[in-house]
């Protein structure tokens, strides 16, 4: 079976902390890809990263950075210095081999974000 | 490129009614999805196209729903005879589909209100 779990379903802070979500994903594939979107109040699913599993370098992009574990099969990313425009609902979402299993996302169930001021 | 659009944005029906939603993808992705999401929950896949073919539908599409994508551009989803426990956010989403590259971009979706 595969799924994902997201363990925090809603994480407040102030601004400028800094903040991890938690990804745990299960899949018996070699081959997958990951993902983390950003859904803000607007409702639109936001690309932030993708992933394959045979990269397990950690990558950071400005103040979001992401850390892959196979070791553990986890997928978490850390928001540094948080804004208010930060608050959001993320998920974080697996795909088996995209090209020969059409790309099918499955997601986790969000974590609620919220920075306040 | 102008991002995927969907419409109409709001939609509410009394039940038994039957509903369509459109999805227009990027320009030149050959992939689209169709996506079901209900309060305090992620997407659900329910189908997806490449080109026109459709080639995989989720358990989740019952009888009542069906999905055309007819010249490989834009999609259209059904839903006969309304039940209250079709509310939810439809959402599309449509990548290149290449073998190495297949991020999915999404609409902003469609909110299904059925009474």
């Amino acid at each position: 079976a595969q799924k994902v779990t997201q363990a925090q379903t809603e994480i407040s802070v102030v601004e400028k902390e800094d903040v991890t979500l938690d990804c745990v994903y299960e899949t018996r594939d070699t081959t997958y890809y990951l993902f983390w979107y950003k859904q803000p109040p607007s409702g639109e699913l936001v690309f932030l990263i993708r992933r394959n599993s045979f990269d397990e370098q950690n990558e950071i992009s400005g103040r979001y950075s992401w850390n892959f574990q196979k070791s553990t099969s986890s997928f978490n990313f850390t928001i540094t210095a948080s804004q208010v425009v930060d608050s959001a609902v993320y998920f974080c979402a697996l795909s088996p081999a995209p090209y020969n299993q059409g790309g099918k996302l499955i997601f986790g169930q969000g974590t609620e974000l919220s920075v306040k001021p | 490129d102008t991002g995927v659009s969907q419409n109409p944005r709001h939609k509410i029906t009394k039940r038994g009614q039957n509903v369509t939603f459109r999805c227009d993808p990027i320009s030149e992705h050959n992939r689209l999805y169709w996506y079901r999401q209900t309060l305090g929950q992620g997407p659900e896949f329910l189908t997806y196209f490449q080109n026109e073919a459709q080639l995989e539908k989720s358990r989740l599409l019952s009888d009542r729903f069906s999905a055309e994508r007819p010249k490989g551009s834009f999609s259209t989803l059904e839903i006969q005879r309304t039940e209250q426990g079709d509310s939810a956010m439809y959402l599309c989403a449509s990548s290149r589909g290449q073998a190495t590259t297949d991020t999915q971009y999404f609409g902003p979706g469609t909110r299904l209100t059925v009474l």
